[in-house]
């Protein structure tokens, strides 16, 4: 597709259960990032990945996150052991290398029930 | 570290008036800043970036906005408002000089438009 696609849109989970969130960046994109965005903190930056090299990880808030980009292209944010405070939207965003323009998917809505 | 204020975290102005709002920034370093806009159960759309040429930048759907060094500010401005503006806006600021690009993101303002 010509955007950022994410899937799924909303995930409805227990807590203490693992959830992995999906992001296929715009083609050709090499940067990738993935914030957070809640009710109580608003837009939070989380890790930032650019071609090869080691991603930023200083925005993940626990080790219960982590993330991964195959092949250059889709990235997949695993949480593990669910809290309620994970409850929030987790937006994906491609540019096309670094300090360019971000573009942004839809996100996907996390429910910790 | 870089931060960027947003003052109003609400702002509703009548259908074809001036539509303003406030961004302030705080940035060590020469910043790249960003208006983006937000619909309901969507991801953020950019506006408009200013990326240390011109001061005065246009963005899409009639926005602009002009970076004031000496007031760190980058407000953003549209002559008319329309019912279809109304969405909720996000100043944000990135480091020129940094490896990451993170982008840093203000609170946000609602835009309401009336009739």
């Amino acid at each position: 597709g010509a955007g950022v696609s994410q899937s799924p849109s909303n995930k409805v989970t227990e807590k203490g259960k693992d959830v992995e969130l999906r992001c296929d960046p715009i083609s050709g994109h090499t940067a990738l990032y993935w914030y957070r965005q809640s009710l109580g903190q608003g837009l939070e930056f989380l890790i930032y990945f650019q071609g090869n090299s080691a991603p930023d990880k200083s925005g993940l808030p626990s080790d219960r996150f982590s993330a991964e980009r195959t092949g250059g292209s889709v990235s997949t944010l695993t949480i593990q052991r669910t809290q309620q405070e994970d409850s929030a939207v987790y937006l994906c965003a491609s540019s096309l290398t670094r300090n360019q323009p971000q573009h942004f998917g839809d996100g996907t809505r996390l429910s910790i029930l | 570290a870089q931060s960027v204020t947003q003052l109003g975290s609400h702002v509703s102005v009548s259908e074809g008036a001036l539509v303003l709002l406030r961004c302030n920034y705080s940035s060590s370093v020469p910043p790249y800043l960003f208006w983006y806009v937000q619909y309901p159960n969507q991801g953020l759309q950019l506006l408009l970036k200013y990326t240390s040429a011109a001061t005065l930048v246009k963005g899409i759907n009639g926005f602009e906005a002009e970076f004031k060094k000496s007031e760190t500010s980058f407000h953003l401005t549209k002559p008319s408002a329309h019912m279809s503006d109304a969405a909720e806006y996000f100043c944000a600021v990135s480091d020129q000089t940094g490896t990451a690009s993170k982008l840093t993101f203000g609170t946000g303002t609602r835009l309401q438009v009336t009739l």
